[in-house]
C-alpha cells in the first residue's frame, strides 16, 4: 500500500458524459500527478499540482481539467467523454525525500 | 522533445537466469531515473531509482546502471524468480521529487519455472 488513495475504483459511463476522479496523496506530500494508462499509449503524464497550484501540464485534452484543494486532495474532471478516453487513470504523489508513489488507479470504461 | 525508449518489449527467461532491460532518454536535463514494476491490474510500484550523480545502485537482486554521457540506463535482475514476472517501466525526470515522469513503453518479463 503506497498511502495514495483513489476513488472510485471503477467507473462505467456513456459517451458525452462527465466524471470526476478523486485522489488523496500520502500524508505530507505536496505534489500530485495524474497519469493516463491506455493499452496503446503506455503511461502518459497529464498534469501536476504542487501545494494547490498547477505546476506542469502534459498532453491533457481541453475536455479534461483538474484541481488541488487546500487539504491537498485532487480531482480530475473528464467531460464530453469519448470511447478513446477509456483507460486506467493513476494519480501519484511525491515529497522531498524523492520518488513518486502511485495510487491504485481508477478504471474508466466509456460505452 | 522528451522521450524515453525502452527495450525489449518482451523478455522471457528461465528461473534463476538474469534479465536486463535497457532505456535511452533524450532530454539531457534529466537527472532522476526510477524503475517501476506493474503487475496485472495493479499500480506501478517503485522498485529502485538512481540519480545522475551515481553510476550504479544495487538492492539485493536488483541493480540499475546509468551512463549519462550516452543517456542510457539499465535494470538488471539476477536470480530471477516467477514472482518477478510483471511489466517493468523505466522513467526519467529532471528532479527526484518535483517533476513529471516520462515513461518508457514497458517490458513484459516472464520468468518460467
Amino acid at each position: 500500500d503506497s498511502g495514495v488513495t483513489q476513488t472510485p475504483k471503477h467507473l462505467i459511463t456513456a459517451t458525452g458524459q462527465r466524471v470526476t476522479l478523486r485522489c488523496s496523496p500520502r500524508s505530507g506530500d505536496l505534489s500530485v500527478y495524474w497519469y493516463q494508462q491506455s493499452l496503446d499509449q503506455g503511461l502518459q503524464f497529464l498534469i501536476q499540482y504542487y501545494n494547490g497550484e498547477e505546476r506542469a501540464k502534459g498532453n491533457i485534452l481541453e475536455r479534461f481539467s483538474a484541481q488541488q484543494f487546500p487539504d491537498l486532495h485532487s480531482e480530475l474532471n473528464l467531460s464530453s467523454l469519448e470511447l478513446g478516453d477509456s483507460a486506467l487513470y493513476f494519480c501519484a504523489s511525491s515529497v522531498g525525500s524523492g520518488g513518486q508513489f502511485f495510487g491504485p488507479g481508477t478504471r474508466l470504461t466509456v460505452l | 522533445g522528451e522521450n524515453v525508449e525502452q527495450h525489449p518489449s518482451t523478455l522471457s527467461v528461465q528461473e534463476g537466469d538474469s534479465a536486463v532491460i535497457k532505456c535511452t532518454y533524450s532530454d539531457s536535463a534529466s537527472n532522476y531515473f526510477p524503475w517501476y514494476k506493474q503487475e496485472l491490474g495493479k499500480r506501478p510500484q517503485l522498485i529502485i531509482d538512481i540519480r545522475s550523480n551515481v553510476g550504479e545502485k544495487k538492492d539485493q537482486r536488483i541493480a540499475v546502471t546509468l551512463n549519462k554521457t550516452a543517456k542510457h540506463f539499465s535494470l538488471h535482475i539476477t536470480e530471477t524468480q516467477p514472482e518477478d514476472s510483471a511489466v517493468y517501466f523505466c522513467a526519467a525526470s529532471k528532479t527526484y521529487n518535483t517533476d513529471k515522469l516520462i515513461f518508457g513503453t514497458g517490458t513484459r518479463l516472464q520468468v518460467f519455472p
